[in-house]
Parts: C-alpha cells; structure tokens; sequence
C-alpha cells in the first residue's frame, strides 16, 4: 500500500510569516508530485507540480523535493489570511501508473 | 473557458436508494477521474477514464458501483444500492490526457449524504 503522509495539523502562522509543510511518501519509485490547495467546502486546485530533486519557486511559493530522504514541502512566503485552507499532497508512483495517493491534507490558519 | 461541472452539488437519500452523479469534462480533455473524499481525508481515486475505456478501475466498489463515459465526453457514476458508508464528497476531475502527468482540474463536487 503506497502511503502519502502530512501532519493534519493544523497549522497556525500569522501573517507575513513562512509556512512550511511537509509531505513523506513509501513508494521509493514515485516520479511526480504536486501540492493542491483546498478551501472549506470547495476542491482542491493545483499550486505547483514538481518532478526533480531540489527547488522550485512560483511567486511566493516554493515546492522542495527530496527523493532521497522520500519528502516533498511546500513554503508559503508572506504567508496572507488567504492562505487559510488545507493543503494536499499528491504523488504518482513510478512504472507508468497514473494513479496519484494523496496525502490527508494539512489545515493551515494565518492570523492577522 | 468552463471549469469541470457536476451535478447534482448536494444529494441526500436514504439508504438502499440508488444515486447517480454527472460530470461534464473541460472540453478537449480526453482524461477523466472520479475520486471520493471523505472528510478529513485526501481524495481517493475510484475510476480513470481515457476517452471511454476505463483504464483504471481497481478501486472502484463494483458489487454497488458503476461508471461509464459514453461518448467519451461526459460520465456518470452510479451507486446502487446506497450504504451509510458511501457518505462522502465525489469529484469528477479531467486533465488533457496522461502522456505525462497532466494538471488534473477538479470540479465542484457532489455532496452525497446517505441517512
């Protein structure tokens, strides 16, 4: 059983603050991974895919993968009352599966 | 451009009912999921379309549920009959295709209470 982990949290930082969330994954083989955004009640919409080792920024967000130690995190800089929803992780195995395992999701609360 | 659409957002039945839900694709996209997400948890992938084959399916509870993508357009999931369990939020999801991995864009959901 391919196993996606997240602390469900959740996680308060206020605001202007860095949030950092972390995702571990089992399947050493896993190639794809992506980091979704879900409000209260609404679906999750992609942030950021990331596929090799290292650092990807988009605005201010940063994906962060090691697939050695089999974690991928996300930062959210200046983090904004906006930010306020739970966070999914979401991993595609390798060997041409396009079955993604997500993660429970982290709830994250920025505060004024 | 129009977002995944669903229908219905909210279904309540009781249990041994049968329920049917529809999604309608973003146009051009010839990948289509339905997952389900109970709350507190991730989704879970039910079923994987390409055009109208089902490719993925193994998830899928086929003693009470159905699916099919006539056309290879728009899709329904079915359950019948309905169980406490089946309580959940079902999305219907599509991406351009999986040649690669595809941004998957989820539509508003169907809120499935079964009392």
């Amino acid at each position: 059983q391919k196993e996606v982990e997240q602390n469900s949290g959740p996680l308060s930082v206020p605001e202007g603050a860095i949030a950092s969330l972390n995702c571990t994954y089992s399947d050493r083989g896993s190639q794809s991974f992506f980091w979704y955004r879900q409000y209260s009640g609404k679906s999750p919409e992609l942030i950021m895919s990331i596929y090799s080792n290292g650092d990807k920024e988009d605005g201010r967000f940063t994906a962060q993968l090691n697939k050695a130690s089999q974690y991928v995190s996300l930062l959210i800089r200046d983090s904004q009352p906006s930010d306020s929803a739970t966070y999914l992780c979401a991993v595609y195995p390798g060997g041409g599966s396009y079955i993604p395992t997500f993660g429970r999701g982290t709830s994250l609360i920025v505060h004024p | 451009e129009a977002g995944v659409v669903q229908s219905p957002r909210y279904k309540i039945i009781e249990k041994k009912q049968p329920v049917a839900f529809w999604c309608n694709p973003i146009s051009g996209h010839n990948t289509l999921y339905w997952y389900r997400q109970n709350l507190g948890q991730g989704p879970e992938l039910l079923i994987r379309y390409e055009n109208e084959e089902a490719v993925d399916d193994s998830q899928l509870p086929k003693d009470r549920f159905s699916a099919e993508r006539l056309k290879g357009v728009d899709s329904t999931l079915k359950i019948q009959p309905a169980e406490l369990g089946d309580s959940a939020v079902y999305l219907c999801a599509s991406s351009l295709g999986t040649v690669t991995y595809n941004e998957q864009f989820f539509g508003p959901g169907t809120r499935l209470t079964v009392l």
